[in-house]
């Protein structure tokens, strides 16, 4: 059983809104990474946050951002929805030795 | 910046024969390595990694990969599948760090009764 939790399991949101997406993880995993899934394809990531400080992030614009608590929890907020961002995203948490990522079941955001 | 692609989008195999699910890497520098599952609606699983050391690593459930460098492959293999089995398997690099994991398309694993 995975130790990473992701909230809401699914949401629908509508082109133009914004949406809070949440994960929170076992203790002492202070690095969070967040992927997105468009269907049928392999998980892209989105960026990664270390000690609440983002370190590494894809090719994803600006809309796409996050943050990092230190209770090991984090949220990906998306602003100004557009219909292509529809996909499972998935938060991925590892400890300090960076290896091994575990992931969560995803939240699946439908974009109308 | 690293790819990986994995040559089949989907793999059928009758119930107990053998099976390899093929994955290829390009990357300018040394790379950790990673098999991963996914069930049906449900997140992504760590089945097996290369950090450094012996080439063949091996699963609890049986799959084992083989990093081979020079041909930069990382191909999973089981001896005898099971209808359990069936799942899209994820093979992805990472530089270590900030980067990231890089995934492939995944493979579809369709067992055959």
């Amino acid at each position: 059983e995975t130790g990473v939790t992701q909230s809401p399991t699914h949401l629908i949101k509508t082109r133009g809104q914004q949406v809070t997406l949440r994960c929170s993880s076992q203790s002492g995993h202070n690095t969070v990474s967040w992927y997105q899934q468009a269907l049928g394809q392999g998980p892209q990531f989105i960026f990664q946050y270390y000690r609440e400080e983002e370190n590494g992030r894809g090719n994803f614009p600006p809309r796409f951002s996050g943050l990092q608590f230190p209770n090991y929890s984090s949220e990906l907020n998306v602003n100004a929805l557009e219909l292509d961002d529809s996909a499972l995203y998935l938060c991925a948490t590892t400890d300090s030795t960076n290896y091994g990522y575990t992931f969560g079941s995803g939240t699946r955001l439908t974009v109308v | 910046a690293q790819s990986v692609t994995q040559l089949d989008s989907q793999v059928p195999v009758f119930e107990e024969a053998p099976v390899e699910l093929r994955c290829n890497y390009s990357s300018s520098v040394s790379v950790y390595l990673f098999w991963y599952v996914q069930y049906p609606n449900q997140g992504l699983q760590l089945l097996l990694k290369y950090l450094s050391g012996s080439t063949l690593v091996e699963s609890i459930n049986g799959f084992e990969a083989e990093f081979n460098k020079s041909q930069t492959s990382f191909h999973l293999r089981k001896p005898s599948v099971h209808i359990s089995d069936t799942a899209e398997y994820f093979c992805a690099v990472s530089r270590g760090g900030a980067d990231g994991l890089t995934f492939g398309k995944g493979t579809h694993l369709i067992i055959q009764p």
